[in-house]
């Protein structure tokens, strides 16, 4: 799977929107890009993924550039509950085994009251 | 509808004894993972159930380690002889199957202490 780079930190007002961006310029035509939470003491939590186009949900949109070599992941109304740790990840659909997630360091993102 | 559940919730033990946590997935999640998380590190993968299919166990860091799914549901994982550097966060993953894009449900994690 390819590698990702996030910013280790991120402020935020709350109420305001929040952009959380991700290079992964080695990324590979048949890898998704996924992101996934972790509030402090639990267990992560699945956001969002997208292969070419832009994906909007309950939680959060998620905008693929062209080339597909970085994403920003938007939440449009930051509550103080999102404050986390917000990994980007990019992996391949494999048929067989294994499809753990490897998550990097991730963006601490803090919401600010 | 229920989530991902774990238990015992903390787990304090002396170095050398056995200890078992358990996990229940999410209701018909055929797929079953095991993570663990060291303090500020990011998730390492130990074992994956996918149905009857034999476990992937290739990031199981030691042969103290195991891991049973009983019945394609309530999975246990036990450490035996446990050591100081076995203390981090267990966390129990279940997904609907085992492709790469059906999203991962995470339940609490355990905290395991080794003193």
């Amino acid at each position: 799977d390819a590698k990702t780079t996030q910013p280790p930190s991120m402020d935020c007002a709350e109420g305001r929107a929040a952009n959380l961006p991700c290079n992964h310029s080695t990324i590979s035509g048949n890898e998704y890009v996924y992101w996934y939470r972790q509030i402090h003491s639990q267990g992560p939590q699945y956001i969002i993924h997208g292969l070419k186009n832009n994906e909007t949900n309950e939680m959060a949109s998620l905008i693929i550039t062209e080339d597909r070599k970085s994403s920003t992941l938007i939440l449009p109304h930051a509550t103080l509950r999102d404050t986390a740790v917000y990994y980007c990840i990019v992996r391949v659909e494999r048929s067989g085994s294994a499809r753990q997630l490897t998550f990097g360091s991730g963006t601490q993102l803090t919401v600010l009251p | 509808g229920a989530g991902v559940s774990q238990s015992p919730s903390n787990k304090v033990t002396e170095k050398g004894k056995d200890v078992e946590l358990r996990c229940d997935p999410i209701s018909g999640h055929t797929a079953l993972y095991w993570y663990r998380q060291s303090l500020g590190q990011g998730l390492e993968f130990l074992i994956y159930f996918q149905g009857n299919s034999a476990p992937d166990k290739s990031g199981l860091p030691s042969d103290r380690f195991s891991a049973e799914r009983t019945g394609g549901s309530v999975s246990t994982l036990t450490i035996q002889r446990t050591q100081q550097e076995d203390s981090a966060v267990y966390l129990c993953a279940s997904s609907y199957s085992g492709r790469a894009n059906n999203e991962q449900f995470f339940g609490p994690g355990t905290r395991l202490t080794v003193l």
